[in-house]
């Protein structure tokens, strides 16, 4: 079946640190990850999606200097946040996708002192 | 504005009773995933209904594409069932989703 692991799956981070967080696929292949975040008391919201040979594209409100990733093979992705601050503390989920159906990871918990 | 809108936000049920939720979408959209939230965040994929009536045990989910709206369904509640369900549209193929708030089902005995 189709699995998505998410590494780590809870993180503690000091306020303008950085902290890089993982996303493997297994059993198929990740043509496209989608990045989400949750913070507390909303739903979530799209980061960046990034498909195979294609630039990456962010959403409005989250940009690549902040948020930079990396897809360089159809199984794994990773996402760091730079500079971490109190509004970026939430669950980061992971969607990968081959085919029509979106798989998600368990998610990143984000906490930042 | 939200274009996904979920209702109601929450919902107290007796287990056994049934229960309809709403999903709306202000635009059009290419499909759109009906998923339940566990309560430490993970995401449970319950239906990917792009069109069409589909059914999983006492869940079932109708999506009437043209109208911009899907429900679903869920029969004979039971406690297990508590939990924020999420409807999360793609407007264009392969573009990301974009998630409702939620509705917070507690099923009580």
């Amino acid at each position: 079946g189709a699995l998505v692991y998410q590494y780590p799956r809870r993180t503690i981070c000091k306020s303008g640190t950085s902290m890089r967080m993982e996303c493997q696929a297994v059993g198929f292949q990740a043509t496209s990850v989608a990045w989400y975040r949750q913070s507390p008391q909303k739903t979530f919201e799209l980061i960046a999606l990034s498909t195979v040979n294609s630039a990456i594209k962010y959403e409005q409100n989250f940009t690549q200097e902040k948020f930079p990733i990396s897809h360089p093979n159809l199984s794994f992705s990773s996402m760091t946040v730079l500079n971490a601050y109190l509004e970026d503390r939430g669950l980061y989920l992971c969607g990968a996708r081959d085919g029509h159906e979106q798989y998600f990871g368990p998610g990143t918990r984000l906490t930042v002192l | 504005g939200q274009q996904v809108q979920q209702s109601p936000a929450s919902l107290v049920l007796q287990e056994g009773e049934n229960a309809e939720l709403q999903c709306n979408f202000s635009t059009s959209l290419n499909s759109m995933q009906w998923f339940y939230q566990r309560p430490e965040g993970s995401l449970v994929s319950l239906f990917y209904n792009p069109s069409g009536t589909k059914q999983s045990g006492r869940l079932t989910s109708t999506t009437v594409i043209k109208e911009r709206r899907s429900s679903l369904h869920i029969s004979s509640s039971q406690i297990t069932d508590s939990g924020t369900y999420l409807c999360a549209m793609e407007r264009y193929y392969a573009q990301g989703l974009t998630f409702g708030l939620g509705t917070r089902v507690s099923v009580f005995p």
